[in-house]
């Protein structure tokens, strides 16, 4: 079946540090893939998605390719701060009518000042 | 606009008591669904459903029951607490392929 692979944490970084948190999958036919953030105590939100190859999605100064080839949509950022300190889901979703969401099992970073 | 709304935030069962979670929608989606989010295993499906009158299992149904009257409400059913039911819950509804989340119910069974 569908799978996603995230890199394990806790990441910690320093602010301004550059973010790569990994993610890989394995799914039959062309699923779009998305990055969801968690903050602490609340529910998910929907950082950035990509529904094609090649597409890149962004959001807030993180960015995620669509690589076909490598079945991975790796989430980016440049500059992270402080307040980037959440959990981070990669998720995907395939075929037609309910897709069903299949999450990775989350990535916490933690950014210190 | 409230998006998605979940009740209660808390909630303490004892084992064998029951409950119902409920979420509420105001989007006008037709797709909605449950989830558990237990330590190092991310989100996992319960129960889901892809319109009023239409529900169907996900991938951990057992112990759980939904129902689908109208398109804003998607309640769960929890028929016989088990500690192993303690978990936060989420409820989410959907466009074509984008989730919005409730705030969630942290749910402890003793």
């Amino acid at each position: 079946g569908d799978s996603v692979t995230q890199m394990e944490g806790p990441v910690t970084l320093s602010e301004e540090a550059f973010l790569t948190i990994n993610c890989t999958y394995t799914a039959t036919g062309y699923p779009s893939l998305f990055w969801y953030v968690q903050y602490p105590g609340e529910g998910l939100q929907l950082l950035l998605k990509a529904t094609k190859a090649d597409d890149k999605g962004s959001n807030k100064g993180f960015e995620a390719t669509y690589r076909k080839e490598t079945t991975s949509f790796h989430l980016e950022k440049g500059s992270v701060q402080v307040s980037d300190s959440a959990v981070y889901f990669c998720a995907l979703t395939g075929g037609t009518g309910f897709q069903k969401l299949v999450f990775g099992t989350g990535t916490r970073l933690l950014v210190s000042p | 606009n409230a998006g998605v709304t979940q009740t209660p935030k808390f909630q303490v069962l004892k084992t064998g008591q029951s409950m119902t979670l409920q979420c509420a929608q105001d989007m006008n989606h037709e797709y909605m669904s449950w989830y558990r989010q237990d330590p190092g295993m991310g989100l996992r499906l319960i129960h889901y459903s892809v319109g009023a009158g239409i529900t169907d299992q996900g991938e951990v149904p057992n112990g759980y029951n939904v129902s689908r009257s109208t398109t804003e409400d998607f309640p769960l059913r929890l028929l016989s607490a088990a500690p192993s039911q303690t978990s936060v819950y989420f409820c989410a509804s959907s466009d074509r392929d984008t989730r919005f989340f409730g705030p969630g119910t942290r749910l402890t069974v003793l």
